[in-house]
């Protein structure tokens, strides 16, 4: 079975500051693996995936993720926060066994101060 | 609009009344999920549909819950003798191929209020 953790519930920075929000996986198989952002009252807006070749992958509003094969993890980084970033983050893994539906993490609060 | 569109945007149901939630996902897109998110958790996937095929179910937590998307496009969720616990939000989301590698596009979601 498919599933992803997103071991903090809250993440802190201060605006300027490099983010890092985490996720790790456990899959059978090659992981497929998505970042979402959530803001209040919105749906989920796609961020970045990895599905193979380079472990470092840009996606949208400056955001980048590393994938880590040994840690099975894939982190969330942006060099430098935003305080439009503060949002709620899901990490997600595609499915490969049952209709590639998408398995989400519990969501990363990101908070950035001013 | 080029999003997914859900409608209503909000409901509030007395407990034991249906309701009927609406997903109009991007035009010519194959795939169509539905997943549920209670306050403060992620999405929990609910049911899978490849054009008018359901070709899982296997999220949909009682039989109350049924749906459908009869002509490949518009989906519809449907829910049953409504119960408090049925309260969250509900969202749609479409992909245009099916396969791994296709992102899922979000709608708003509906947010499911049970009295």
């Amino acid at each position: 079975a498919q599933s992803v953790a997103q071991p903090e519930d809250q993440v802190n920075v201060a605006e300027g500051n490099p983010l890092t929000v985490k996720c790790t996986y456990s899959v059978s198989g090659n992981p497929y693996l998505f970042w979402y952002v959530q803001y209040p009252n919105r749906g989920l807006q796609f961020l970045l995936k990895y599905i193979t070749g380079d472990n470092l992958v840009k996606g949208s509003y400056g955001f980048e993720a590393e994938f880590n094969k040994s840690q099975t993890s894939f982190h969330l980084k942006k060099p430098s926060a935003l305080v439009s970033d503060s949002a709620l983050y899901f990490c997600a893994v595609r499915d490969m066994d049952s209709s590639y539906k998408l398995i989400f993490g519990s969501g990363t609060r990101l908070l950035v101060r001013p | 609009g080029a999003g997914v569109s859900q409608s209503p945007r909000y409901k509030v149901a007395k407990r034991g009344q249906d309701v009927a939630l609406r997903c109009d996902p991007i035009s010519g897109h194959v795939s169509l999920f539905w997943y549920q998110q209670a306050l403060g958790q992620g999405p929990e996937f609910l049911t899978y549909f490849q054009n008018e095929a359901q070709l899982d179910k296997s999220g949909l937590p009682s039989d109350r819950f049924f749906a459908e998307r009869p002509e490949g496009s518009v989906s519809t969720l449907k829910i049953q003798r409504t119960q408090q616990e049925d309260s969250a939000v509900y969202l749609c989301a479409s992909s245009l191929l099916e396969g791994a590698n296709s992102p899922l596009h979000f709608g708003n979601g509906t947010r499911l209020t049970v009295t």
